[in-house]
């Protein structure tokens, strides 16, 4: 068990929805990671949080956003669903102190994403 | 630009052999960082090993070793006496500090290990 929990673990939906993808980090880290796991991309980073503000974007469309809270817990939304958007959404946290492998990312379960 | 490439799709072993999974990476940084993750058929992606591009130590662990030699820019990761629980996709994965430590894939490894 990594400490970084994801909900919900499965997620069946129809084109044009929309869905909250929930990740909590493990405690103390401050930095939170969005992946995507599809069959034709592989893993893809999509956007990092460190302590409630974007640090960095990677292959995030636009109709994906994501917000980090003050309890460091953090959301991925992702809207107008496509066929196409369906694949394993990975959350990810890592410590930002001098005394750990701050480097280190620690993978979350992951949600299944099923867009029909 | 970073890229990591896994040219194993698929290995296949009987169990007891040992297996080298095989990965290769660029960069233009200096400082760097080399990540093994396993993913089992459950789903979850498990830590294995970091290695940073100052420290081309290799390491063992168990049965698992892994050989770092940045002059071939390689980061290659050996089971020996391979188990059947071993079976998972093996995923390697490059962070640059300049990067925010965002993690670079490769494509993966899946890796069968027969009784």
């Amino acid at each position: 068990d990594s400490g970084v929990t994801q909900t919900p673990k499965h997620l069946i939906t129809a084109t044009g929805q929309r869905v909250t993808l929930r990740c909590s980090p493990r405690s103390g880290d401050l930095s939170v990671y969005w992946y995507q796991q599809s069959l034709d991309q592989g893993l893809q980073f999509l956007i990092q949080y460190y302590n409630g503000e974007e640090r960095a974007k990677g292959n995030i469309l636009e109709r994906f956003s994501a917000q980090q809270f003050p309890d460091l817990h953090s959301e991925l939304n992702l809207s107008s669903l496509e066929l196409g958007d369906s694949a394993l959404y990975f959350c990810a946290s890592s410590p930002q102190t001098v005394h750990e492998l701050k480097e280190t990312q620690y993978f979350g379960p992951g949600t299944r994403l099923l867009v029909l | 630009a970073q890229k990591v490439t896994q040219a194993q799709t698929e290995i296949s072993v009987v169990e007891k052999e040992d297996v080298t999974l095989d990965c290769v990476y660029e960069t233009r940084d200096t400082t760097y960082y080399l990540f093994w993750y396993k993913q089992p058929p459950s789903g979850e992606l498990v830590f294995l090993i970091r290695r940073n591009s100052f420290d081309e130590q290799n390491e063992i662990s168990g049965r698992y070793s892994w050989n770092f030699q940045k002059s071939t820019s390689s980061f290659n990761f050996t089971i020996t006496a391979s188990q059947v629980v071993d079976s998972a996709v093996y995923f390697c994965a490059l962070s640059e500090v300049d990067s925010n430590y965002q993690l670079i894939w490769g494509a993966g490894t899946k890796l069968i290990i027969k009784p």
